[in-house]
């Protein structure tokens, strides 16, 4: 049973529009959400957090709201630019016992890409 | 340096072989994992190692054995595997301990089991 769902395998968004991307989640356990990028031939990066205390997160272009209550989360990309097209993955981690590391339960992914 | 590097790049290898995947790290990092991706599928977690300790294996069969010798390097051992085996082999690595503490990954490692 899938966790944490990405449901748009794929998003088509013009240059300078808003790049919106959603994830849903189940378990309740999770404390944070984070949002990693994927090219081609390359492992995942880092592009945002959020703390499952909080419901925005702003970077830059990037910020993240999360709806606890809905057990979802949105990426927000403003403007989008043609760099951002690539693969988005939706994790997140469960709390963590006893000050050990955990790992991350990632999404299926969404193919962005972003059209001149 | 925010890097973590994966050899190979590439691996083909038959079902009787044994072969190594190599992680390395020098971020200081003592939390590293191990994820494997297969075609249009997430990454999926495999093993954390904490302090050079293991504290999570995800119920991997034992064909897959992981090391960390120190705190800058992790291996996965691999032998007589599968076809179904065949996916990228993501390795990560973070600070350990209480709060978020962001993964990075390396390029991985994509590997074919014939």
């Amino acid at each position: 049973d899938q966790q944490v769902k990405q449901n748009s395998p794929s998003l088509s968004v013009q240059e300078g529009r808003i790049s919106i991307l959603n994830c849903d989640y189940t378990n309740s356990m999770f404390d944070y959400f984070l949002w990693y990028k994927k090219y081609p031939a390359e492992g995942p990066t880092f592009l945002i957090s959020i703390s499952s205390i909080k419901d925005k997160n702003e970077d830059g272009r990037f910020t993240v709201f999360l709806n606890k209550s809905a057990k979802h989360l949105s990426l927000h990309i403003v403007p989008s630019q043609p760099g951002d097209s690539a693969v988005y993955f939706c994790a997140a981690r469960k709390m963590a016992s006893g000050g050990g590391a955990d790992g991350l339960t990632f999404g299926k992914g969404t193919h962005l890409i972003i059209q001149p | 340096d925010t890097e973590v590097t994966q050899t190979p790049k590439h691996l083909v290898m038959g079902m009787t072989n044994k072969k190594s995947l190599k992680c390395e790290q020098h971020m200081g990092h003592r939390a590293m994992y191990w994820y494997k991706q297969k075609a249009k599928k997430p990454p999926e977690l495999m093993f954390v190692y904490s302090y050079e300790k293991l504290s999570i294996n995800e119920s991997v069969p034992s064909r897959f054995s992981p090391e960390c010798p120190n705190s800058s390097l992790l291996n996965l051992h691999l032998h007589a595997l599968q076809p179904e085996d065949s996916a990228l082999y993501l390795c990560a690595s973070s600070q350990a301990g209480q709060g978020l503490r962001r993964q990075y990954f390396g390029p991985g490692t994509r590997l074919l089991v014939l």
